[in-house]
């Protein structure tokens, strides 16, 4: 079965510090990607997502991810956060044929201002 | 512009009582999805309906029935509600795309954040 893993289980960083996220997925065939964000009390929001293509995606508020498949990678980068950007992070990977897509554990991320 | 609506948004249960988690879309999407999020689990799938009639279970089914009433509207039944049942509960949609429908995101509504005593 497609498993998705998110290292970083908590993250603490000063503002304007650069950010990256890892997430590594094992499935070997065609694979969606997806980034969300979930600010405090809210819903997931969609930052980025990778289904072909270029492999260095931008999303939403200045994220970036690389996709890089010898590595069954996708992580999440950001040049400089901002306070605003304290939220938990999800990783979130489907294989080509299935509308079911594995959800990583996801990262909390705070950042001090 | 609504998107994916849940409600309630809160709700106190006593151990065995019932409840239904009502949810609707409104982007004319084919899937829906129920998850449950508890610290450090993640989202873990409970039910999903990748299309109007069909539903089937994911990772953590036990003690969960789901309706599909219609394309519109996902529901999530606790029979006989359980301490471990205790969790924020999320549905979500999710389109089919003009191409290729498997890689669409998903559109999540606020949550229901449910607690069991």
């Amino acid at each position: 079965a497609q498993s998705v893993s998110q290292h970083n289980h908590h993250v603490i960083l000063s503002e304007a510090a650069s950010l990256e996220l890892g997430c590594n997925y094992s499935y070997g065939g065609t694979v969606n990607l997806f980034w969300y964000v979930q600010y405090p009390g809210q819903h997931l929001q969609l930052l980025l997502k990778y289904f072909s293509g270029d492999p260095l995606v931008k999303g939403i508020k200045g994220f970036e991810a690389e996709f890089i498949k010898s590595k069954f990678s996708f992580n999440l980068r950001k040049p400089s956060v901002q306070w605003s950007d304290t939220a938990e992070y999800f990783c979130a990977a489907g294989t080509g044929g299935s509308y079911i897509p594995t959800f990583g554990r996801g990262t909390s991320l705070i950042v001090h201002p | 512009n609504a998107g994916v609506t849940q409600t309630p948004k809160f709700q106190v249960l006593k151990t065995g009582q019932s409840m239904t988690l009502q949810c609707a879309q409104d982007m004319n999407h084919n899937s829906m999805y129920w998850y449950r999020q508890d610290p450090g689990m993640g989202l873990r799938l409970i039910y999903y309906s990748a299309s109007e009639g069909t539903t089937d279970k994911g990772e953590v089914p036990n003690g969960y029935n789901v309706s599909r009433l219609n394309k519109r509207e996902f529901s999530l039944r606790l029979e006989s509600a359980a301490p471990s049942q205790t969790s924020v509960y999320f549905c979500a949609s999710r389109g089919q795309g003009s191409a290729n429908p498997y890689n669409q995101p998903q559109h999540f509504g606020d949550g229901t954040r449910l607690s069991i005593l």
